[in-house]
């Protein structure tokens, strides 16, 4: 049963300090998103790769967080420095295809700033 | 206007009864729609596609409405385990999908 992971699942930490979230999305799926879940803003889309190059990240505070395929089984969000209002849940999703295809989520990553 | 809008409930309703939730979308062009179920603190999944023909599951019911620019989903015999939020996912001429921010449904016993 083919899903997309996510680590880690949580991750507490004070402000100021880099957080990593990794996503392995489903094997051959070309389309990999990051997404932010709070009760405030629902999901909101931060970025997506197709076949790992970025093709939108216009979701995503520049300032402050990066992301990026380094190969097609992993990617990564980094958030540099942290602040209390990152605190969401980050998902990541695969798909197949084009970006307007089913996408599969993976469990996400609970993050709380401090 | 959002782009993609949903009531955000909560539907409260006993077993066994019918509910049905709309979503209105802005944009004309969209193309493609779904339902997705999220439970409490979980991910988002694909409940299902929405066809231009409409589409049935079981007890699911989803149907497109393209000149009044909706998608409903349908729910007959509502059981306890139907009990979750539910995504209107569209297609709005961005590159990617647009998630409604959902609408809950909690079924009572």
């Amino acid at each position: 049963d083919a899903r997309v992971t996510q680590t880690p699942r949580h991750k507490v930490t004070e402000m100021g300090q880099e957080v990593t979230m990794r996503c392995q999305p489903i094997l051959g799926h070309n389309t990999v998103f990051w997404y932010r879940q709070t009760m405030m803003q629902g999901l909101e889309l931060l970025a997506y790769f197709r076949n790992r190059a970025p093709l939108d990240d216009s979701g995503m505070p520049k300032d402050r967080f990066s992301a990026e395929m380094p190969d097609a089984t992993l990617a990564t969000l980094k958030i540099q420095p942290s602040e209390p209002r990152d605190s969401a849940v980050y998902f990541c999703a695969s798909g197949q295809g084009v970006s307007t295809d089913t996408q599969y989520f993976g469990p996400g990553t609970r993050l709380t700033v401090l | 206007r959002k782009e993609v809008e949903q009531d955000p409930g909560p539907f409260n309703v006993p077993e066994g009864a019918t509910v049905a939730f709309n979503c209105t979308y802005s944009n004309s062009a969209s193309q493609s729609f779904f339902w997705y179920r999220q439970d409490c603190r979980k991910e988002p999944k694909l409940l299902m596609s929405v066809y231009s023909s409409g589409n049935e599951d079981g007890r699911f019911t989803a149907q497109l409405n393209r000149a009044s620019q909706y998608i409903s989903l349908l729910i007959r015999d509502s059981k306890l385990s139907d009990s979750a939020t539910y995504l209107c996912v569209i297609d709005t001429g961005r590159r990617a999908l647009t998630f409604g921010s959902g609408t809950r449904l909690q079924v009572q016993p």
